[in-house]
């Protein structure tokens, strides 16, 4: 059973950091694209971030373009956003979400998501 | 980017009664490997989002049949063949054809 377990999220201060992490099993991890997706409270789904299997490809919302980081580890079967300058407007949960297959594009597996709130 | 609009925003259904959701896109979603990569995702409230339909019709794993989609090029629709309770909730179209990924606005689905 696919299985995707995000953490990481919490209350931070605009123009501070925060790392979310996406602890993956029940599937080869290093052979599927995954994603990151945001939902602002009441709002609706925002892409935020993609890596490909190896890693090598990479895209980013311009949104979030030179503030967060995506990266992964196949060793640990795990995916990362490194989120930092975050602003108000980043407060989100925030759901890593695997492609469907490695050949067929669509966000066919997610996780239950981790809340980041940006406030003073 | 590609544009996603939904339509209606809103959908009041009367239990066992079909409803459509509209979604079209700015441009045609028709990928280079000649797939069209328009997907159907269900929120119900409180929970993650969930994969309905991919590729335009065909239906993710445990799907209901009464769940079907169709469309080509820029216009797309999905369909509930008669609506059932646990159908309340958020329906979003969303386009894997080109980076960035891009969503519908949502439609919200709710019992009469």
């Amino acid at each position: 059973e696919v299985q995707l377990v995000e953490s990481g999220g919490g209350l931070v201060q605009p123009g501070g950091s925060l790392r979310l992490s996406c602890a993956a099993s029940g599937f080869t991890f290093s052979s599927y694209s995954m994603n990151w997706v945001r939902q602002a409270p009441g709002k609706g789904l925002e892409w935020v971030s993609y890596i490909s299997g190896s890693g090598s490809a990479i895209y980013y919302a311009d949104s979030v373009k030179g503030r967060f980081t995506i990266s992964r580890d196949n060793a640990q079967n795990s995916l990362y956003l490194q989120m930092s300058s975050l602003r108000d407007e980043d407060t989100a949960v925030y759901y890593c979400a695997r492609w469907h297959t490695p050949m067929v594009r669509n966000l066919g597996y997610w996780g239950q998501g981790t809340l980041v709130t940006v406030s003073s | 980017d590609i544009v996603m609009t939904q339509t209606p925003l809103s959908s009041p259904v009367t239990l066992g009664q079909p409803a459509s959701i509209s979604c079209r896109s700015s441009q045609s979603l028709v990928h280079s490997d000649g797939n069209t990569y328009l997907s159907w995702l269900q929120q119900r409230p409180g929970q993650p989002p969930r994969l309905l339909i991919y590729k335009i019709s065909n239906r993710f794993s445990g799907v209901p049949d009464r769940f079907s989609g169709s469309g080509a090029g820029t216009d797309f629709t999905l369909k509930i063949s008669g609506v059932e309770a646990e159908d309340v909730g958020v329906y979003y179209c969303m386009q894997a054809t080109q980076f960035p990924l891009t969503f519908g606005q949502g439609t919200k689905l709710e019992i009469k």
